[in-house]
């Protein structure tokens, strides 16, 4: 089955900088790659997401990239503020049976220092 | 974004008793998804559900240990039976995105804790 490395398991940064989380997964046949949100006691909220037929999305002062020949996929947060102090979980998808069904990493918990 | 609701949202139980999740979406979906957090921890699949069919179960999840029911493609429910402490997690119920734009949405999630 689908195998998903999440790196860092922490991150900590200032207030303005940027974040980065990195994701690999094994599985040439997935092709859907969601980035959840996670606050503390909250359910996670899906906040980006791309396909495989492309290299980038951007929105606003996030984005994903993603590269499909070395089986990676990265999230990208400029300016950070402390409001995206949170967990964040990237997940690889496989088309089975009706719906895409995800694999989750393992989850990067960011904190962002005023 | 489809509308999840999911109870109750959080309960205390004791060892060797059952509690049933209750999970409700605002449109008919085909697929649904049952979850596991445990403390601190990703999100573990438990089982996938399909409306007429039994549900599928990964690896190490059993349906005696988890029975779970999808009566119409609204609804679903998960049962933790004879509960133990380590079954203290938060379930969450999400909808597989099929039509909605490959979208996966969660519901709130129910916080377990078991004495």
């Amino acid at each position: 089955g689908e195998n998903v490395e999440q790196h860092p398991s922490t991150l900590s940064v200032q207030e303005g900088d940027s974040a980065v989380i990195k994701c690999t997964y094994s599985d040439s046949a997935s092709n859907y790659f969601p980035w959840y949100k996670q606050e503390l006691g909250k359910r996670p909220q899906l906040i980006i997401d791309i396909r495989s037929n492309v290299g980038e999305k951007k929105d606003q002062r996030i984005a994903v990239t993603l590269n499909k020949t070395a089986k990676h996929f990265s999230l990208h947060i400029t300016e950070t503020q402390p409001e995206d102090s949170a967990v964040y979980f990237c997940a690889a998808s496989i088309w089975s049976g009706g719906s895409y069904i995800p694999t989750f990493g393992r989850g990067t918990s960011l904190i962002v220092h005023p | 974004s489809a509308v999840i609701s999911q109870k109750p949202s959080r309960d205390i139980c004791q060892r060797g008793t059952s509690l049933t999740i209750q999970c409700q979406v605002d449109s008919q979906v085909t697929m649904m998804f049952w979850y596991r957090q445990q403390p601190g921890q990703s999100l573990t699949l438990i089982a996938t559900a399909n409306q007429g069919s039994e549900a599928t179960y990964e690896s190490g999840f059993v349906i005696d240990k988890f029975p779970i029911s999808r009566p119409n493609l609204t609804f679903s429910t998960l049962t933790v039976s004879n509960m133990s402490p380590e079954d203290s997690s938060i379930y969450l119920c999400s909808v597989g995105p099929g039509s909605l734009n490959e979208k996966l949405f969660f519901g709130s999630g129910t916080q377990l804790s078991v004495l």
